[in-house]
């Protein structure tokens, strides 16, 4: 089973809003995580959790906040956004991160409108 | 700076034929490329993968070349089906980046039936 799951799917909020983006894997993996991505561009890393810790934060703005509480879940806080970080938002797992296996698979994503 | 260069923005092909993406990397540390396909509005789905101790991996339609000394490789795809229609994204790992993943641009792949 290669699943990842994210919930929800679409997410309409307001600058003034705080919502959470859920994702969940049962692979057994230890790295997770959080890229964004916009029309016509790879995805872009925001965050990555190594056996539950965060391990890479790749300058992403404190309005975004993640949170590893075990290592099946993974959420990424969202508050005070702006229009420009509407995008569809990728949750993605491997394994262990120390074994040289680099394949991540992803989740369908939450497409996030901030209005 | 790209690292991963996807020089094709688009690719057509008619079904039953052959589709070849290519990808081009500038970062010899590299040492793990591998190839995933995105339709709109999903996350994209790993396709297939090959260390750099490899220069060919193959999996059932799919098959991956890999040329170190050119720091090139392509993805071929045979037979080709209107279902490959899709977005196919390069992608390198290994080195200095261990396992974070970094993408080329992507090649949008059209089977016409």
């Amino acid at each position: 089973d290669t699943e990842v799951t994210q919930t929800p799917k679409h997410l309409v909020m307001g600058m003034t809003n705080k919502k959470s983006l859920k994702c969940e894997q049962h692979m057994g993996h230890r790295a997770m995580y959080w890229y964004k991505q916009k029309a016509k561009k790879p995805p872009e890393l925001m965050f990555v959790y190594s056996y539950e810790k965060l391990s890479i934060n790749e300058s992403v703005p404190s309005r975004f906040s993640p949170e590893c509480p075990n290592s099946s879940l993974l959420n990424l806080h969202l508050h005070a956004l702006q229009p420009e970080d509407s995008a569809l938002y990728l949750c993605a797992s491997s394994q262990d991160p120390g074994q040289g296996i680099y394949e991540q698979y992803f989740g369908p994503g939450t497409r996030l409108t901030v209005t | 700076d790209q690292q991963v260069k996807q020089n094709s923005p688009s690719l057509s092909v008619q079904e039953g034929r052959i589709s070849i993406l290519n990808c081009d990397y500038t970062n010899s540390m590299f040492d793990y490329f591998l190839w995933y396909k995105k339709y709109p509005a999903e996350g994209p789905t790993f396709l297939i993968s090959i260390s750099s101790i490899k220069d060919k991996n193959e999996d059932g339609r799919f098959t991956v070349f890999l040329n170190k000394s050119a720091k090139h490789l392509s993805l071929h795809i045979v037979p080709s089906q209107p279902g490959d229609s899709a977005v196919y994204f390069c992608a390198a790992s290994g080195g200095e980046y261990g396992n974070k993943l970094v993408f080329g641009a992507g090649t949008i792949l059209r089977v016409k039936s």
